[in-house]
């Protein structure tokens, strides 16, 4: 079965520092996507950054960005300059082109405090 | 465009009372998702409607839970007699296509508290 870690079920980073919230997973399928969500409060949850396992540079997207390491089967998300708005809880995900799974496989979420 | 809208936010209910939850999907999306987040736990898959069809149920704790689609538009997820540890946010998930790196579009949940 695929499980998604997420052991940081807090964390807290000053405005315009950089922090790292880690993502752990546990399958045996060598293809597959992972995710990051963001889910604002009161908000709806949105996708901060994905990448295919296959894909060895890690996915940016602005001040954003992984450290996949496929062989750890570990995830992590790096936000750099960090923003009052990053204030979030942060979802990952997993994600396999498989009929028999059940779909999209969480974490439990770590929440991102932002300190002004 | 609108994006994924539940209803309501929030709910509050005594056990043994029936609750409904209401998804509106991104329109032209076929696949609506529901998944559930009990509180501090990881959000689980409930099901996955293609248009009006269940692809997929195997999500779905117990026979409590009836999740509609018709017309393949808009969704309803009822809980009917509710229990207690049925609390939790139930989030409404939408894509135009099925694929592992599909962008799923989610709404804002439902918080559901069973006293």
């Amino acid at each position: 079965a695929q499980t998604v870690t997420q052991s940081q079920p807090e964390m807290s980073v000053q405005e315009a520092e950089t922090v790292t919230l880690s993502c752990t997973y546990d399958t045996s399928e060598s293809d597959y996507y992972l995710f990051w969500y963001k889910q604002p409060p009161s908000r709806q949850m949105i996708l901060v950054i994905r990448q295919e396992a296959y894909k060895q540079q890690n996915a940016t997207e602005n001040r954003f960005s992984v450290n996949f390491q496929k062989a750890a089967k570990s995830f992590s998300l790096k936000i750099s300059d960090s923003q009052l708005g990053d204030a979030a809880m942060y979802f990952c995900a997993y994600r396999t082109d498989s009929y028999n799974n059940n779909d999209m496989r969480f974490g439990a979420g770590t929440r991102l405090t932002v300190k002004p | 465009e609108a994006g994924v809208t539940q209803f309501p936010s929030h709910s509050v209910i005594e056990k043994g009372q029936t609750v409904t939850l209401r998804c509106d999907p991104i329109s032209g999306h076929d696949n609506l998702y529901w998944y559930r987040r009990v509180m501090g736990k990881e959000i689980k898959f409930l099901l996955h409607f293609v248009k009006e069809s269940k692809q997929d149920e195997s999500g779905m704790p117990n026979n409590r839970f009836l999740a509609e689609r018709t017309g393949g538009t808009y969704s309803t997820l009822k809980v009917q007699p509710a229990e207690l540890e049925d609390s939790g946010v139930y989030f409404c998930a939408s894509s135009q296509v099925y694929g592992m790196n599909t962008e799923a579009f989610f709404g804002q949940g439902t918080r559901l508290t069973v006293v």
